[in-house]
């Protein structure tokens, strides 16, 4: 069963906006990152934070972790219409034998 | 370095009959993991190999199965198909799967429908 839900399901913003998703989990963490997956296709990794971090930047992206809310978010900055894609957030928990544990993604459509 | 690599790309099976995919790691990978993505249930994982080792498995019948080789390349195995396991198969591979080696770098997926 899948970690936790991200919020919102869909966002359609246009060119040059910032994209927010919001993703929650629900138990303790070793690290959480987030995932781009264009239509149908494999998945590519974009940024890993972990639980004694707060905030990580990336190029454009942005993540921040609060684990007292179990809760993360990715920015995307000054979005562009290759940004099109389904983003995953996925945990690996404290303990584990540290696979991936994913969200229910959020499909982000930009508008040229 | 060429990336993950899965074949086939696309499959149609009949409910009842068995299947077997295939994934070559990144060179020098040694953990494999295999994930099924569906609409209803999303992205769960199925197992992972390490050293020819199955080294976790998620909630999935015994129906699906996997076994990786020497060369780290890994197969997996649904048998008697059922509707239900049409989906994407995604093929993740990784350096270890020890501590710190947490990155994924995923295969392009096996997209497998049953009718």
């Amino acid at each position: 069963s899948q970690q936790g839900e991200e919020d919102p399901q869909a966002l359609s913003i246009q060119e040059g906006e910032n994209a927010t998703m919001n993703c929650s989990y629900k138990t303790s963490i070793n690290n959480l990152q987030w995932y781009r997956q264009n239509s149908g296709r494999g998945l590519v990794h974009l940024i890993l934070i972990r639980s004694n971090e707060r905030e990580k930047h990336s190029g454009r992206l942005r993540v921040t972790l609060d684990t007292s809310k179990k809760s993360s978010s990715l920015l995307i900055t000054a979005s562009r219409a290759a940004d099109t894609a389904s983003y995953f957030c996925a945990t690996v928990l404290s303990g584990s034998a540290r696979q991936l544990t994913f969200g229910s993604g959020t499909q982000l459509t930009v508008l040229p | 370095k060429a990336g993950v690599t899965q074949t086939p790309r696309y499959l149609i099976k009949t409910r009842g009959q068995q299947v077997t995919l295939s994934c070559s790691p990144i060179s020098g990978h040694r953990s494999v993991s295999w994930y099924q993505q569906t609409p209803g249930q999303g992205l769960q994982f199925l197992f992972e190999y390490f050293s020819e080792t199955q080294r976790n498995k998620g909630n999935f019948p015994g129906r699906f199965s996997g076994r990786q080789f020497s060369n780290s390349r890994s197969e997996m195995n649904v048998s008697t198909l059922e509707l239900g396991d049409s989906a994407l198969y995604l093929c993740a591979s990784r350096p270890s799967s020890r501590e710190g080696y947490y990155e994924q770098y995923f295969g392009p997926g096996t997209r497998l429908t049953v009718t």
